[in-house]
């Protein structure tokens, strides 16, 4: 079975240019995460949805970034402009059930992250 | 407030048990995980506890105390795949989300 997938997995821009990072969740998963992780901050929760429905996005860092979740089986997090300081990786992960989940720890399945360095 | 504190790097020997203490505090609790990284790569779900108590999977368990804020990770029989961070993360019974720690790298040696 596949797990979650992100790409691209690497990605070098320069200032000021839009960047698109994208996540297919695992089948059947209703809960998606955009997490930001550098050494400074260690995990960051950007966003998360339950059924596609952004729930919470507190933790997306200015405007600049923005999160879409069109349909079941795919997310879009884009940065527009990237700024050096958004240099960090991006994992996307899904769970298998959102708030109040009885009998499933709700654990995180993470993909493989996209590493972003802004120039 | 929400804080998870855990030593940010640890070392150990191959083949020796270590234990990776974690405490916290959130507004509400319901449950806590632990979670393998290997530099590099994605964070991978190792255990969870929401009930006082250890609970072993094969080299590894985790203890959970509520009342005192305190979790730990024991890993046994320590090999050099075991070199990773380990992170631990709480989840906010108000709002379901987890709370990360920094994580804690160890380091195994030969």
């Amino acid at each position: 079975d596949a797990g979650v997938i992100q790409s691209p997995r690497h990605e070098v821009t320069e200032m000021g240019q839009e960047v698109t990072l994208r996540c297919k969740p695992i089948s059947g998963h209703n809960s998606l995460f955009w997490y930001r992780q550098t050494m400074m901050r260690g995990l960051e929760l950007l966003i998360y949805f339950n059924n596609n429905v952004p729930i919470d996005d507190s933790g997306m860092p200015e405007d600049r970034f923005s999160a879409k979740m069109p349909n079941a089986s795919f997310s879009t997090l884009k940065i527009q402009p990237s700024e050096p300081r958004d240099s960090a990786v991006y994992f996307c992960a899904s769970s298998p059930s959102g708030r109040g989940a009885v009998g499933n720890t709700g654990e995180l399945f993470f993909g493989e992250g996209s590493r972003l360095t802004v120039l | 407030g929400q804080n998870i504190d855990q030593p940010t790097e640890m070392t150990a020997t191959e083949g020796a048990i270590v234990q990776i203490n974690c405490t916290y505090q959130t507004s509400g609790f319901n449950g806590l995980f632990w979670y393998q990284q290997h530099a590099g790569e994605a964070p991978t779900f190792l255990s969870y506890n929401v009930l006082d108590g250890l609970e072993e999977k094969g080299r590894f368990s985790s203890f959970l105390s509520r009342s005192k804020g305190y979790s730990y990770l024991l890993l046994k029989e320590l090999q050099m795949k075991d070199s990773a961070s380990y992170l631990c993360a709480v989840r906010d019974a108000s709002n379901y989300q987890l709370i990360w720690g920094a994580g804690t790298k160890l380091i195994i040696k030969p």
